[in-house]
């Protein structure tokens, strides 16, 4: 079955110490999308790749970074975490960029830092 | 500044009977909108969704309405299953935003059987 896939699924890591999450898809989507999603909040976009074109939202931190090194694979990049970022980060995809293309959501990776 | 609200925090509802879930926008912009839905430990997934050209659009249980002049949409489910309690997101969407998704808060649905 094509699909969104995370890891972890469960990340603890200590306040600045940095961590990556990964997303891995097999519908051949050429964008991809990083959430972040706080305790009772509303899923909030960090930032979206359309193919290799990144797409930062103008407030998300500057500790948050993103690669996409081929079509199937994206990265999140925490460089130093800290205690207000422990939260779900649901990586998402969809067809094409614009229009009317609903998105395709994986596990999501719930991320503590202590 | 949340664009897109959803008021009700949870909702609980006996098996069989019509289950509403509210949402209201403030984004003029928006014009394309999807419900998503989502189980413990599991990510959204796509429901159903309505273009702005339309105020109604149905898909077996579920049925999303808009209506435009008061920035509001509405999901019904009929009827209320057991298997129907997640939690439904409402996201907006508006063609100029290279398909970015804005969601409400979620509400949490209870059908009891």
């Amino acid at each position: 079955d094509a699909m969104v896939i995370q890891n972890p699924r469960y990340q603890v890591t200590q306040f600045g110490k940095p961590v990556t999450l990964s997303c891995s898809q097999t519908l051949n989507h050429n964008v991809m999308y990083w959430y972040q999603q706080k305790s009772s909040q509303a899923p909030k976009l960090l930032f979206h790749y359309y193919d290799k074109d990144f797409n930062n939202e103008a407030d998300t931190p500057d500790n948050f970074q993103s690669r996409r090194p081929n079509t199937s694979f994206c990265f999140l990049d925490i460089r130093s975490p800290g205690l207000g970022d422990t939260a779900m980060y649901l990586c998402a995809t969809s067809r094409a960029s614009g229009g009317y293309n609903e998105q395709f959501f994986g596990p999501g990776t719930r991320l503590t830092v202590l | 500044d949340q664009q897109v609200k959803q008021n009700s925090p949870s909702l609980s509802v006996q098996e069989g009977r019509i289950s509403i879930l509210n949402c209201d926008y403030t984004n003029s912009m928006f014009d394309y909108f999807l419900w998503y839905k989502k189980y413990p430990a599991e990510g959204p997934t796509f429901l159903i969704s309505i273009s702005s050209i339309k105020d109604k659009n149905e898909d077996g249980r579920f049925t999303v309405f808009l209506n435009k002049s008061a920035k509001h949409l509405s999901l019904h489910i009929v009827p209320s299953q057991p298997g129907d309690s997640a939690v439904y997101f409402c996201a907006a969407s508006a063609r100029t935003s290279y398909g970015k998704l804005t969601f409400g808060q979620g509400t949490i649905l209870t059908v009891h059987p």
